[in-house]
């Protein structure tokens, strides 16, 4: 089974500070993907990041980046100099690979609520 | 935004109806996925269409089933409506059904059952 945790229920910052959401994992599969997607208000959820398990590479976008280390299963992301803009959930998901019943769904951790204060 | 559509908005039914929800898919997509969404909680996938054909499902009765059309669009059933289906249902579409592919959501339809 696959699972998805993220510990921090919410987050609350000023505008500016940095902000890190953390996310473990679990799964039995070899290859398979992580997700970040965030969710303001109005509901709809957006696609930050795709990465696959075989690809270790940490990543940076703007003002955004994550952290992959396999070896401690975890998927964190970075936001630096936070906006109010940023106020939203945010969640981690995880799809496995190309096996199997279920192995098309993803899976999401309960999300993380940021609230970047002005 | 993705261009991926949902319809309707808002619904309210009543306990023991039957709704259907629908969802367009981003063009060049050929699958869709549907999730359910408890308030404070990560969305829960149902299920998943490639093709016209469901091939994947999550933990969900045989009282919530789909369709998926040759334009691939998609619907959402559910029958014998229950006060726990109150949730936001959310579509998603992708270019397949395969683990590498990213899933773009739509808005969502949140039902309310009384």
């Amino acid at each position: 089974a696959q699972k998805v945790t993220q510990a921090q229920t919410e987050i609350s910052v000023v505008e500016k500070e940095d902000v890190t959401l953390d996310c473990v994992y679990e799964t039995r599969d070899t290859t398979y993907y992580l997700f970040w997607y965030k969710q303001p208000p109005s509901g709809e959820l957006v696609f930050l990041i795709r990465r696959n398990s075989f690809d270790e590479q940490n990543e940076i976008s703007g003002r955004y980046s994550w952290n992959f280390q396999k070896s401690t299963s975890s998927f964190n992301f970075t936001i630096t100099a936070s906006q109010v803009v940023d106020s939203a959930v945010y969640f981690c998901a995880l799809r496995g690979d190309y096996s199997g019943a279920g192995s098309y769904q993803l899976t999401f951790g309960k999300g993380t609520k940021l609230s970047v204060i002005p | 935004e993705t261009g991926v559509t949902q319809s309707p908005t808002h619904l309210i039914k009543t306990r023991g109806q039957q709704v259907t929800l629908r969802c367009s898919s981003q063009s060049g997509h050929n699958t869709v996925s549907w999730y359910q969404q408890a308030l404070g909680q990560g969305p829960q996938f149902i299920f998943q269409y490639y093709r016209e054909e469901e091939n994947g499902r999550g933990n969900f009765p045989p009282r919530f089933s789909g369709l998926q059309f040759p334009n691939y669009s998609s619907e959402l059933n559910v029958n014998a409506l229950e006060l726990d289906d109150s949730a936001l249902y959310l579509c998603a579409s992708s270019r397949g059904g395969g683990g590498g592919h990213e899933q773009y959501f739509g808005p969502g339809t949140r039902l309310t059952v009384t």
